[in-house]
């Protein structure tokens, strides 16, 4: 059972690189999410989808764009990556969040800028 | 906009302690609250509750709800090393599309 796989795992980039992560998940799920954590800030959503084709913002979405094409896949962009962005990135999936349900997440991805 | 708090930001006791974890919050129109573990990697789901004064339990693990006070406790038992860990609140406002988490309590166990 795959779950919810990111991709990469790790990553390093210079000040005004762009790259892209990738989350896939298997479980049919509708609802896909990314968030990011920072120590001490706990998880902060940077953008959503509640299915294929839509996107929502999150929290903390400025600097980032998203793309739901595929349903079992959520993409995050970096256009132009600032030592801001320097944080772990979980992607998350859901059904929908009712009684007994909850977010299945990702191994994360550790992002430096420098 | 919806805020979850918790305390203490950090915690340390040696096994066989009970320890108590604190979450409150302010959301428009409050759904769930949940408890995660985060150990090494991706949080790993706890608890949800919905209902005021209603425990839910499992294991060395409880939590409670109280939804007039607007708060929640997460309680460990005779912990152990492998409770270590950093513990996350979050809740669900009734549109449901998102969960907004607190700061975390980072836990750590000494033998």
């Amino acid at each position: 059972n795959a779950g919810v796989t990111q991709t990469p795992k790790f990553r390093v980039l210079k000040t005004g690189q762009s790259m892209t992560l990738l989350c896939a998940q298997d479980m049919n799920h509708e609802y896909m999410y990314w968030y990011r954590q920072d120590p001490g800030m706990g998880l902060r959503l940077i953008h959503y989808s509640v299915g294929e084709g839509t996107t929502a913002k999150g929290e903390v979405p400025d600097g980032y764009n998203v793309s739901r094409l595929k349903k079992q896949n959520f993409l995050l962009g970096l256009e132009s990556a600032a030592p801001s962005q320097t944080s772990v990135y979980f992607c998350a999936s859901s059904y929908y969040l009712q009684e007994d349900e909850k977010l299945f997440f990702g191994s994360g991805t550790q992002l430096s800028v420098l | 906009e919806d805020k979850v708090v918790q305390s203490p930001l950090s915690l340390v006791v040696h096994e066989g302690d009970t320890v108590t974890l604190n979450c409150s919050y302010e959301v428009t129109n409050f759904r769930s609250l949940l408890w995660y573990k985060q150990e090494k990697k991706a949080p790993t789901f706890l608890f949800m509750l919905t209902s005021s004064g209603i425990e839910k339990k499992s294991g060395r693990l409880s939590s409670i709800l109280d939804k007039k006070e607007l708060f929640s406790i997460l309680n460990i038992t005779a912990t152990q090393t492998g409770d270590s860990a950093i513990y996350l609140c979050a809740v669900e406002d009734n549109a449901g599309n998102m969960l907004t988490f607190g700061g975390g309590t980072r836990l750590m166990v000494k033998p």
